[in-house]
């Protein structure tokens, strides 16, 4: 079972430079998420999605964007890369709210901006 | 919001003792406490969740407990193996709000 696929695993961006990060699920889960993990820290939630076309921020939404057209599919972009978006970059999706359904995750994508 | 502290950052135990790993959270309509292994290179994987109409929940050799009233949570690994050498995140939840705010990890090092 693929579950929820990140790509790409790592990449290095100048600054200023914009790119998208890409997440796919194939179990059909209705929420997605987008996290960053700083070294030694915890997830900081970036953006999520209920479902298709509906997006909301997280608690460090500046800087990114995201997009949701279809179930499987949750890229974030980034617009104007910045040295303090250096981070790992994680992907989960659940089938409901998390209270009734654990989060699976990709492995991360990890990014440089230098 | 909510805030999690973690504690310890960094905890290293001999084959077979067993390890604790406490949290505590700030919110009270927190009800949902899950906690995840992450491996090198891996993304988190969850490996026991607490609701808080729950005060103990148990999978093999590990435990969660949960003190509404003292507002913590422990995550509990008996008879440690090395492949748990991992880091260990907890996180909380309220459920109307529908976000979990995640500590900030333990380093958990079994030696051999």
């Amino acid at each position: 079972n693929a579950g929820v696929t990140q790509t790409p695993k790592f990449r290095i961006l100048k600054i200023g430079q914009s790119m998208t990060l890409q997440c796919t699920q194939d179990m059909n889960h209705n929420y997605m998420y987008w996290y960053r993990q700083d070294p030694g820290m915890g997830l900081k939630l970036i953006y999520y999605s209920v479902g298709a076309g509906i997006t909301d921020k997280g608690e460090v939404p500046n800087g990114y964007n995201v997009s949701r057209s279809t179930t499987e599919d949750f890229p974030l972009r980034l617009e104007l890369a910045a040295p303090s978006q250096t981070s790992v970059y994680f992907c989960a999706s659940s089938q409901g709210a998390l209270s009734n359904q654990p989060q699976h995750f990709g492995d991360g994508t990890r990014l440089s901006i230098l | 919001g909510e805030n999690v502290e973690q504690h310890p950052s960094t905890l290293s135990v001999q084959e077979g003792d067993s390890a604790v790993i406490k949290c505590t959270y700030s919110d009270s309509a927190s009800n949902y406490f899950p906690w995840y292994k992450q491996e090198l290179g891996k993304g988190p994987q969850l490996i026991i969740d607490i609701r808080s109409n729950v005060g103990e929940k148990k999978d093999q050799r590990i435990a969660v407990t949960l003190n509404k009233t003292a507002k913590h949570f422990s995550l509990h690994i008996t008879e440690t193996q090395p492949e748990d050498s991992a880091v260990y995140f907890c996180a909380g939840l309220n459920t109307n709000a529908g976000k979990s705010t995640f500590g900030d990890g333990t380093t958990l090092t079994v030696k051999p």
